[in-house]
């Protein structure tokens, strides 16, 4: 099984509201990540998570909060967002982190009012 | 810093033909390299990766791509495209920084 689920499919939030967006892999992988894909553009990598701690974080405003619960779960809370924030939100993971494939979920696709 | 170029931004093929899409990278050391495919609104799919060894890689879905260190390129190739085949396709690089960095895609269309 080479699943990644994310939920929900489709956000459609305020600026003042806060939401979480919610990734789950049952591989065993321990790498875990976040991508934001505006419209005809590729994906960008947001954070990285390995071994359940954050390794990377491409500088990402306060207002994306990433959290890694256990190995198998991984959140993105949002709060205070803005229109420009509006994006497809991909969730992927890897065994490890490196060379290893990323298998992608996909995706939240979230629009901020 | 490590980059990956996508040439062509949309290409249009009819059902049955040939397809090659073209990918060059510019990075130092031997990179890992990756060919995703997206279709509408829908996730990344891995088609194939090259991470070493022989430089002519299969893929699923009838895929093939060539590594060519002299050329810097990972060009993916079909020898006869089918409809279902329309859709983005990103090819990547793994940076070193244990993540991917993509290109910027190139759109498919395929013509009955």
């Amino acid at each position: 099984d080479t699943e990644v689920t994310q939920t929900p499919k489709h956000l459609v939030m305020g600026m003042t509201n806060k939401k979480s967006l919610k990734c789950e892999q049952h591989m065993g992988h321990r790498a875990m990540y976040w991508y934001k894909q505006k419209a005809k553009k590729p994906p960008e990598l947001m954070f990285v998570y390995s071994y359940e701690k954050l390794s990377i974080n491409e500088s990402v405003p306060s207002r994306f909060s990433p959290e890694c619960p256990n190995s198998s779960l991984l959140n993105l809370h949002l709060h205070a967002l803005q229109p420009e924030d509006s994006a497809l939100y991909l969730c992927a993971s890897s065994l490890d982190s490196g060379t290893d494939t990323q298998y992608f979920g996909p995706g939240t696709r979230l629009t901020v009012l | 810093a490590q980059s990956v170029t996508q040439p062509d931004i949309h290409i249009t093929v009819s059902e049955g033909a040939s397809l090659e899409l073209r990918c060059n990278y510019s990075y130092g050391a031997t990179p890992y390299l990756f060919w995703y495919v997206q279709s509408p609104g829908q996730g990344l799919q891995l088609l194939l990766k090259y991470f070493s060894g022989d430089t002519l890689v299969q893929g699923i879905k009838g895929f093939e791509a060539e590594f060519k260190r002299s050329q810097s390129s990972f060009n993916l190739r079909k020898p006869s495209v089918h409809w279902s085949d329309a859709a983005e396709y990103f090819c990547a690089v793994e940076t070193g920084r244990r993540a991917l960095t993509f290109g910027s895609g190139t759109r498919l269309q395929v013509q009955p």
